[in-house]
Parts: C-alpha cells; sequence; structure tokens
C-alpha cells in the first residue's frame, strides 16, 4: 500500500533555531515528491520538488533531501523565523497511478520568539 | 497574477441542499483537482480531471460530483450535503503529475 509517513507530529522550536522534519515513503514506482507549507486556514504552497535523480534542493532557508534507496526525505529549515510556523506536508507522487498524489499527515511547526 | 479562485470561501448549510464550490485557474493548466482536509487525516483527494470532459475518481469520492466542461472551470457539487461533509476543500492545478501543483485557498464547508 501506498504511504507516506512523516515525524514528528508536531515540533516546538525557538526564533533563529535550525530544524529537520522528516518523510518516509513506500510509494512504488516513484516518480516524485514534494514538501509543502501550509499556514492555517490556507492552501498549501509548493517549497521543493524532487525527482529520483535529485538529492538536494534548496528554496532560500529550505532544503530538501532524498534518499530513493532507502525511500527517505528531510526537509531542513535553517535560522527560523516566527513566519515559518506553519503545517509542512510530503507529497509523494507514484508514476502510472493516475495524477494521485499520496499526502503525508503533516509536521506542524510552531517556532516561538 | 497565476492563481487558482475558489468560491465560497466559507459556506454553512443544512442538510440535503445541494449546493457548489467553483473552481477557475487562469493558468491553462490541463490538470485539475479536489482535495477535503480534515484534522488528523491529512489532505485526501476527492475527484480529478486530465482535460477537459475527463474526470476521475480519488480517494474519497462518495457523495461528490464534479464536471469539466471548460479547462479553466473543475465545480465540485454535493447534491445531498450531509454533515460528514464538513470539511476544509482545496482545489488544486497543475501542469500534469511531474509538475508542481498550485492550490486555492479553500473553502470551509459546514453542513448542518
Amino acid at each position: 500500500k501506498n504511504q507516506v509517513e512523516q515525524s514528528p507530529q508536531s515540533l516546538i522550536i525557538l526564533e533563529g533555531k535550525n530544524c529537520t522534519l522528516q518523510c518516509n515513503y513506500t510509494v512504488s514506482p516513484f516518480s516524485n515528491l514534494r514538501w509543502y507549507k501550509q499556514d492555517t486556514g490556507r492552501g498549501p504552497v509548493s517549497l521543493t520538488i524532487m525527482t529520483f535523480s535529485e538529492n538536494t534542493k534548496s528554496n532560500g532557508r529550505y532544503t530538501a533531501t532524498l534518499d530513493a534507496d532507502t525511500k527517505q526525505s528531510s526537509l531542513h529549515i535553517t535560522a527560523s523565523q516566527l513566519s515559518d510556523s506553519a503545517s509542512y506536508i510530503c507529497v509523494v507522487s507514484a508514476e502510472q497511478a493516475g495524477t494521485a498524489l499520496i499526502f503525508g499527515k503533516g509536521t506542524t511547526l510552531s517556532v516561538s520568539s | 497574477e497565476a492563481q487558482v479562485t475558489q468560491n465560497p470561501r466559507y459556506l454553512i448549510t443544512v442538510t440535503g441542499k445541494k449546493l457548489t464550490v467553483t473552481c477557475s485557474q487562469n493558468m491553462n493548466h490541463e490538470y485539475m483537482s479536489w482535495y477535503r482536509q480534515d484534522p488528523g487525516l491529512g489532505l485526501r483527494q476527492i475527484y480529478y480531471s486530465m482535460n477537459v470532459e475527463v474526470t476521475d475518481k480519488g480517494d474519497v469520492p462518495e457523495g461528490y460530483k464534479v464536471s469539466r466542461k471548460e479547462k479553466r472551470n473543475f465545480p465540485l457539487i454535493l447534491e445531498s450535503p450531509s454533515p460528514n461533509q464538513t470539511s476544509l476543500y482545496f482545489c488544486a492545478s497543475s501542469f500534469g503529475p511531474s509538475y508542481g501543483y498550485t492550490f486555492g485557498s479553500g473553502t470551509r464547508l459546514t453542513v448542518v
């Protein structure tokens, strides 16, 4: 069964600190992996998208990594800001699966001052 | 500005009263999709459309209908809403499964 598991479920950090969010997946055959940021009550906004051949992709203070062998991805946030408080969702796309995306349940990050 | 526009943002309705949530995109995307988001369950796909007149069921299609008569519009229809359809709904569009998805701002539906 295609699944995406994220950890931790929630995280609280101090402003200025770094943090890393984890995503493990069992989707096959793998097409691509995306990280989205979702502010409360708003639509998800794309941060990164990685294919099988990419193992690192950055978007400002956000850096995503992908290990296709172990089927793991991480999202590293550097020098966190209060505006980083949001839910971060890992989404995996499978080839030949229509266009269905498999969503993780998200990690809720709270950045406090 | 490239965007996906959903209307309304908030809707409270009564059980059994038909309603339509509209979704429109201005990016000439072929692919459009509807999701619902519930606490603890994450985003789940309701229906998707690969192109005009091409639609297919997602993971949770029961109680919903869609249509794709034009490329830019993809309305979600609830013929007889029930309280278990109370949720936050998102429309999304893309050039295809390998591309990034643009999400609308969401529609918070309450069925009483």
